[in-house]
C-alpha cells in the first residue's frame, strides 16, 4: 500500500543545535516533495520544494535533501530557535503535477531555550 | 506573497444544519483549490479538488452529496457540509494553486475553520 510516514514522536532539542526529521514514502514514485510548517490551530505554510533531480536544497537555516533510491527526505533545521517549535509536514504529489498533496501525520519539533 | 482567507475561522452548529465555508485567493487567481479535513494530532487528509467553472473531484471515501463544493469564480471556492453531525467536527483547511514562490509553484494554505457540530 502506498504510504508516507514521518516520525510521529515529537523531537525536543536545545536551542542553538541542528534539527533532523524524517519523511519516508512507499509506492509513490514523486517528482518532487515539499515541507511545510503547521502551527497549532492553524493552516501549513509552505518552506521548501525540492524536485527528483535535485539532491539538496537550502534556504536560509533550512535544507532538505531527497533521496530517491532510499524513498526518503531529510529535513535540518540548522541553528534552532525556539520560534521553530511546531508541526513539520511533508507532503508529495501522488501522480505528479496534478497539484493534490498527500501529507505526512507530521513531526512535532520542540526548541527548548 | 499569496494569501488565501477562510471564513468563518470557527462555527458552532447544531446538529442537522448546514454550514458554508469559503475560501478566497486574496491577490491571486486560483483555477483549482483543495479541500482538505484534519482531525485532532492527525494530518491533513484531502478531501476534494475544486476546479473553477467545472464540477470538483473528490476523493474516494468522501460523500459528494455531503460536502458540496462550488468553485464560482477564479478566487473563491466554498465548502458546504449538509445536514452536519458532531462526526464531521473537524478543522477544514483550503489551498489554492497557481501561486509562485521563489520560482517555484506551490499551494498556499488558508488558517482553516474550526467546525463543531453539537
Amino acid at each position: 500500500s502506498q504510504k508516507i510516514e514521518q516520525n510521529s514522536e515529537a523531537l525536543n532539542i536545545q536551542e542553538g543545535k541542528t534539527a533532523t526529521l524524517t519523511c519516508n514514502y512507499t509506492n509513490y514514485s514523486p517528482a518532487y516533495l515539499q515541507w511545510y510548517r503547521q502551527d497549532p490551530g492553524r493552516g501549513p505554510v509552505f518552506l521548501l520544494l525540492i524536485r527528483e533531480n535535485e539532491k539538496e536544497k537550502r534556504k536560509e537555516r533550512l535544507k532538505v535533501t531527497f533521496d530517491t533510491t532510499l524513498k526518503q527526505s531529510l529535513f535540518h533545521i540548522t541553528a534552532s530557535q525556539p520560534a521553530d517549535s511546531a508541526t513539520y509536514l511533508c507532503a508529495l504529489d501522488p501522480a505528479s503535477n496534478t497539484g493534490k498533496l498527500i501529507f505526512g501525520q507530521g513531526t512535532t519539533l520542540q526548541v527548548k531555550p | 506573497g499569496a494569501v488565501v482567507s477562510q471564513h468563518p475561522s470557527w462555527v458552532i452548529c447544531k446538529s442537522g444544519t448546514s454550514v458554508k465555508i469559503e475560501c478566497r485567493s486574496l491577490d491571486f487567481q486560483a483555477t483549482t483549490m483543495f479541500w482538505y479535513r484534519q482531525f485532532p494530532k492527525q494530518s491533513l487528509m484531502l478531501m476534494a479538488t475544486s476546479n473553477e467553472g467545472s464540477k470538483a473531484t473528490y476523493e474516494q471515501g468522501v460523500e459528494k452529496d455531503k460536502f458540496l463544493i462550488n468553485h464560482a469564480s477564479l478566487t473563491l471556492s466554498t465548502l458546504t457540509v449538509t445536514s452536519a453531525h458532531p462526526e464531521d467536527s473537524s478543522f477544514y483547511i483550503c489551498s489554492a494553486g497557481g501561486a509562485r514562490s521563489g520560482g517555484e509553484e506551490t499551494q498556499y494554505f488558508g488558517p482553516g475553520t474550526r467546525l463543531l457540530v453539537l
